[in-house]
């Protein structure tokens, strides 16, 4: 069974400060996806890497993908109180098979 | 971008009650859709997995007769949780993808609460 170590758990930050989720297994990923999800809400596709290596910006958010497609972390620059929310890794071997998820990391911006 | 609509968002209903959740894929036809349970403050677990126009894949230690699985079209898929009990209260999210190595799309969840 592939497993996703996510970390932290939960994070309390100051607005402005920059801040990093790590997600790490001992498996290869064919690709892996990040996540945000509010209270009462499905989760959000942010970002899919599959390349080994891949790093992708979304505004704020950096993403990258290790070389060995086996972690992947998300670095956040000038946390704002409208980051807060439940991030969550997930990631898929070749195939059909269905997504393994982190166990999320929430986070808390205070104004 | 993808969309994909679950039906009802809320349910409260009495012990013993059947309940239907509806998963739609509404601008791309759905080859693979997903049920998950999330408790409070959790991640997402896997219940099961559906493919169109065949039987669902339970995951372990998800009771196949509790939790009826429906994939009827290639643009809905319905989860049926029969004789639901206070320990079936959960937030319940569907997602779904129109093919092999592509990401998820999730719906927005229905919380189940039984009385």
């Amino acid at each position: 069974t592939q497993l996703l170590e996510q970390s932290p758990q939960f994070l309390s930050i100051q607005e402005g400060e920059n801040l990093t989720v790590y997600c790490n297994s001992s498996s290869v990923f064919s690709s892996l996806q990040w996540y945000r999800q509010e209270p009462g809400e499905g989760p959000v596709l942010l970002v899919t890497v599959v390349t080994g290596g891949e790093v992708k910006k979304l505004k704020r958010l950096t993403f990258q993908f290790g070389d060995a497609r086996k972690d992947s972390s998300l670095h956040i620059t000038a946390a704002q109180p409208g980051d807060t929310g439940l991030y969550l890794c997930a990631g898929t071997s070749a195939g059909n098979t269905p997504l393994v998820f982190g166990k999320g990391t929430r986070l808390s911006v205070i104004a | 971008g993808a969309v994909v609509s679950q039906h009802p968002s809320r349910v409260i209903c009495k012990s013993g009650t059947s309940v239907k959740i509806e998963c739609r894929s509404l601008d791309f036809q759905a080859t693979t859709m997903f049920w998950y349970r999330q408790f409070p403050k959790q991640s997402l677990m896997l219940m099961a997995t559906s493919n169109e126009g065949s039987k669902a894949t339970y995951e372990q230690g998800v009771e196949k007769d509790k939790f009826l699985i429906n994939h009827a079209s290639l643009t809905l898929s319905t989860l049926t949780v029969t004789s639901a009990h206070p320990e079936d209260s959960s937030f319940y999210i569907c997602s779904a993808r129109w093919g092999r190595d592509q990401p998820q799309h999730f719906g927005d969840g229905t919380r189940l609460s039984i009385l």
